[in-house]
């Protein structure tokens, strides 16, 4: 897993609240990126940030939304508008002049 | 959508035994890379592939890419038990940003 942290592993929460998703990297990566996993499903981009202060959508950005005021921080918070936000969220980093990403281990977030 | 898909979806093999995988693509690349994922960790990443490189060899792996068909495969040989983990292809197609879009995974079950 690297030097990408996410906390927490796993993670409830009732139906309309919001939640932060955490994620530091101590590689001193230029990108970051949040990946939702569905089951059978592969990973798909909910936004990513190639520089400090600044970040863009991905495929799947309606019901999220993140900051990017650290280097080695990137939170990500699920709204209530999320529809269907159950899921396995990935976080990741990249170094600017390559294209190979490290993975952090993951937040099961579970909405009741 | 830009994802890809790979085949099988699952495979059982033996412990010994070779196991390949394939991985199908839209749209020209930049390179393809191959990551491995354990049940409900993050992802490991494996093997970058260029576009202008045909295969590519790391301990026991092998892949292989094929431009024209847009398809790449990756051969583990003497699988392990550790090895069972999902598998994942990942391309980076041109533009501005080295964003990657990722296959739906083979489930690879080696057994003992």
């Amino acid at each position: 897993d690297g030097g990408i942290t996410q906390s927490p592993k796993y993670l409830f929460r009732k139906e309309g609240q919001n939640v932060t998703l955490s994620c530091e990297q101590n590689l001193n990566h230029d990108a970051m990126y949040w990946y939702r996993q569905d089951p059978g499903q592969g990973l798909r981009l909910i936004y990513y940030s190639q520089i400090v202060n600044d970040f863009q959508k991905g495929d799947i950005a309606e019901g999220y939304s993140v900051s990017r005021e650290k280097k080695e921080s990137f939170p990500l918070t699920v709204t209530s508008a999320q529809k269907n936000p159950t899921a396995f969220y990935l976080c990741a980093s990249q170094q600017g002049n390559t294209d190979t990403q490290y993975f952090g281990p993951g937040t099961r977030l579970t909405v009741l | 959508s830009q994802q890809g898909e790979e085949d099988p979806q699952a495979l059982s093999i033996q412990e010994g035994e070779n196991a390949t995988m394939n991985c199908s693509y839209k749209t020209s690349i930049n390179n393809l890379q191959w990551y491995r994922q354990n049940s409900g960790r993050g992802l490991v990443h494996l093997i970058l592939i260029r576009s202008n490189e045909r295969e590519k060899h790391s301990g026991r792996l092998r892949v292989t890419l094929d431009t024209s068909k847009k398809s790449s495969s990756l051969l583990i040989t003497a699988s392990r038990a550790a090895d069972t983990a999902s598998y994942f292809c990942a391309t980076v197609h041109g533009g501005a940003t080295n964003k990657l879009i990722f296959g739906t995974g083979t489930l690879l079950a080696v057994q003992p």
